[in-house]
């Protein structure tokens, strides 16, 4: 299985400022086959980007997704109240998908 | 407009089973693989399997392969998750999702807990 590991972690921001979020995979990712997944506490995930750099309907431009092969990021230009959540990668190019850990994004 | 309504939460003693429904609404049921996603409490997200609605045909993560089993009826539009052998690590949010690759819509999940 190819294994995400998501860093940093944690992301200690304040609102207004920009989010850079990575996402490495142990094996190439065919296709640019990888999304990413906002969850807020006590919510369901919302898909965010898929493709490595398509935005979902209904997600502002602010978040922005970019990399291929085994380097992905996840960019959210100004951080706005709602934003402060765990953000997760799922890669989809192989039969068996996989999840990163995550990185929660927390208020300064 | 698409929904995934999932069945509600579930405890049950180690070594039973639990089978966990998703009924799906707003579009074409067999057009759309579906997925199951765990996530333990305070956990991240975990991978389970997906099923294909139109044949049948199913792809389990190595971890849950012998232990869990996705099926689908086509008639009533709803996909089932099976997990048997189950343990207390077991506890979490099951949810159901719409792929076939990225994951549109996804089920309001169902807790399954575990205890003796």
């Amino acid at each position: 299985d190819i294994v995400l590991t998501q860093s940093p972690d944690t992301l200690s921001l304040s609102p207004g400022e920009r989010a850079t979020l990575s996402c490495r995979a142990s094996q190439s990712v065919t296709g640019r086959y990888l999304a990413w997944y906002q969850q807020r506490p006590g919510q369901t995930p919302r898909l965010l980007i898929y493709d490595a750099s398509r935005r979902a309907t209904g997600i502002p431009d602010r978040f922005s997704g970019s990399g291929s092969g085994t380097d992905f990021t996840l960019t959210i230009s100004r951080l706005e109240p709602e934003d402060f959540a765990v953000y997760y990668c799922q890669q989809y190019g192989s039969s068996r998908q996989t999840f990163g850990q995550g990185t929660k994004v927390e208020i300064k | 407009q698409v929904q995934l309504v999932q069945s509600g939460a579930e405890v049950k003693k180690p070594g039973a089973s639990v089978k966990v429904s998703c009924k799906a609404s707003g579009y074409t049921f067999t057009n759309y693989f579906m997925h199951w996603v765990r996530q333990a409490p305070g956990q991240g997200l975990e991978w389970m399997g997906i099923i294909n609605p139109t044949g049948g045909a199913t792809t389990y993560a190595l971890k849950f392969q012998g232990r869990v089993t996705m099926t689908r009826d086509t008639f009533t539009s709803t996909v089932y998750m099976e997990l048997g052998s189950l343990r207390s690590e077991d506890t979490a949010i099951y949810y159901c999702a719409r792929g076939p690759a990225a994951l549109d819509f996804w089920g309001q999940g169902t807790l399954v807990t575990v205890y003796s």
